[in-house]
C-alpha cells in the first residue's frame, strides 16, 4: 500500500512566524501536491511538483513556497504565517498523470 | 478552467438504505477522469471508485457504483446497503489527461443513522 505521511496532525504557530509542513512518500512517486481544505471550498490546489527540484504554482500560491531535495519528500513552508493561513493542510501524490492521488492524514494548522 | 460542484453539502441516510450523491463539472474536454474520494472523520482520504470519461459503462465498487452521464456532465455517487462506517465527507474530482490539474467539489458530508 501507498503511505503518504505528513510530520504533524495539529501546529499552532504565532503569526509571522516561518513554518515547514513537511510530507514523505515510500512509493518512489514523481508527483507530489499540496493542498488546503477549508469548509465550503473543497481542496485547492497550492503547489505541485513532478520531479525533484521541480515546482508548479497551483491555485492559491500566494504566502506559500515549497521545497523538494529528494523525490520522497515534499515541504510546504510558510514564510510568515497569518491568521487566514489557519487551514487543514493536505499532501497527496501519485505515480503519473491521470492516475489518482493517494493522501496523507492532514495537518490542521492554527496560526494565532 | 474545469470547475466542479457538489450541490448537497449535507445528506443523510439510514443504514441499510440508499442514498445517492450528486456531482456536476464543466469542461470542453472530451477525455478526462472523474474520482469519488472519501474522507472519514479520521481525515485520511481514500479515493472510492475512479471513472474514465471515454468508457461508456459506469464504474462499481462493491456496494459504491456511479451514474456516469457525459452529455449532462454528470457523475453521481450511489452507495447501496449503506453502513454506519460510510459516514464521511465525499469529494468528487476532476482530473484533465493533459496536466497535472486535479479538481476538487466542495465536498457532501453524508451521516449515516442507525
Amino acid at each position: 500500500d501507498v503511505k503518504v505521511t505528513q510530520s504533524s496532525r495539529y501546529l499552532v504557530k504565532r503569526t509571522g512566524e516561518k513554518v515547514f509542513l513537511e510530507c514523505v512518500q515510500d512509493m518512489d512517486h514523481e508527483n507530489m501536491f499540496w493542498y488546503r481544505q477549508d469548509p465550503g471550498l473543497g481542496l485547492r490546489l497550492i503547489y505541485f511538483s513532478y520531479d525533484v527540484k521541480m515546482k508548479e504554482k497551483g491555485d492559491i500560491p500566494e504566502g506559500y513556497s515549497v521545497s523538494r531535495e529528494k523525490k520522497e519528500r515534499f515541504s510546504l513552508i510558510l514564510e510568515s504565517a497569518s491568521t487566514n493561513q489557519t487551514s487543514m493542510y493536505l499532501c497527496a501524490s501519485s505515480l503519473g498523470t491521470p492516475v489518482e492521488q493517494y493522501f496523507g492524514p492532514g495537518t490542521r494548522l492554527t496560526v494565532t | 478552467a474545469q470547475t466542479v460542484t457538489q450541490s448537497q453539502p449535507e445528506m443523510s441516510v439510514q443504514e441499510a438504505e440508499t442514498v445517492t450523491l450528486s456531482c456536476t463539472y464543466d469542461t470542453s474536454e472530451s477525455d478526462y477522469y472523474l474520482f469519488w474520494y472519501k474522507q472519514p472523520p479520521s481525515r485520511q482520504m481514500i479515493l472510492v471508485i475512479r471513472q474514465e470519461a471515454y468508457k461508456q459503462q459506469n464504474a462499481t465498487e462493491n456496494r459504491f457504483s456511479v451514474n456516469f452521464q457525459k452529455a449532462a456532465k454528470s457523475f453521481s455517487l450511489k452507495i447501496s446497503d449503506s453502513q454506519l462506517g460510510d459516514a464521511a465527507m465525499y469529494f468528487c474530482a476532476y482530473r484533465s489527461l493533459n496536466n497535472n490539474d486535479m479538481r476538487f467539489g466542495a465536498g457532501t458530508r453524508l451521516t449515516v443513522k442507525p
